[in-house]
């Protein structure tokens, strides 16, 4: 059964960085794509990078470039997104949800998200 | 980024009635599109993925469908526990957009 289970939640001040966690079982670590999407309270779904578990290589959406990195274990089948130079409107709940080759494979399992709060 | 206009962004409906919800795309996506049920404080669940395969487990009463970039979203007779929040998802062009969300609401 493909798990994928995340860090709790967190409470950081402005300025601060946070990592979270994302670990998967389940299927095999390699062949999936890990996305991090987060929503912000009462707001859209909003998609803030990827990572390719197998090589390592990322993709950032041009909003969180310079503030998010994404890395992998392998050893752990876990992902990590850390964001930094935290501000008040980053406080989201974070989800990271994987993606694999044809659609059935889209964003189909989630983690159970790890809520962010960024306050003074 | 693909632009992915949802309407409506919110409706009250009765048990019964047929909803429909539907996302336009900016430009042609092919089929790569999938909708998405949220509950409140609960994580997104994939309802139909590739336009209009539905996932498993996920009762008959919702269906997909896609003509051109337009994609539609309907359950045939709503239900109590369908309420919540409905995004669409668009993953044929990178990044990945969603659709702003329609908000469903039982009378």
């Amino acid at each position: 059964q493909v798990h994928l289970v995340q860090s709790g939640a967190e409470m950081k001040k402005p300025g601060a960085s946070v990592n979270v966690s994302c670990t998967t079982s389940g299927y095999t670590f390699s062949t999936y794509y890990i996305h991090w999407v987060r929503q912000a309270p009462g707001q859209n779904l909003e998609w803030m990078g990827r990572i390719n578990p197998s090589s390592g290589s990322t993709s950032y959406t041009q909003k969180f470039q310079g503030r998010v990195t994404m890395a992998s274990d392998s050893s752990t089948t876990t992902v990590y997104m850390e964001l930094s130079s935290l501000r008040s409107d980053d406080t989201a709940m974070y989800y990271c949800t994987r993606y694999g080759s044809g659609s059935f494979n889209v964003f189909d399992h989630w983690g159970q998200g790890t809520l962010v709060i960024v306050s003074s | 980024d693909i632009q992915m206009t949802q309407s409506p962004s919110s409706l009250s409906a009765s048990v019964g009635d047929r909803l429909t919800i539907t996302c336009r795309a900016s430009q042609f996506i092919r089929n790569d599109l999938n909708w998405y049920q949220q509950k409140p404080g609960k994580v997104p669940k994939r309802l139909i993925y590739g336009a209009s395969s539905l996932e498993s487990g996920v009762p008959a009463r919702f269906s997909g469908s896609a003509f051109g970039t337009e994609f539609t979203l309907t359950i045939s007779s709503l239900q109590p526990e369908d309420f919540g929040s409905y995004y669409c998802l668009q993953h044929n062009f990178y990044p990945p957009t969603f659709g702003a969300g329609t908000k469903v609401e039982i009378k």
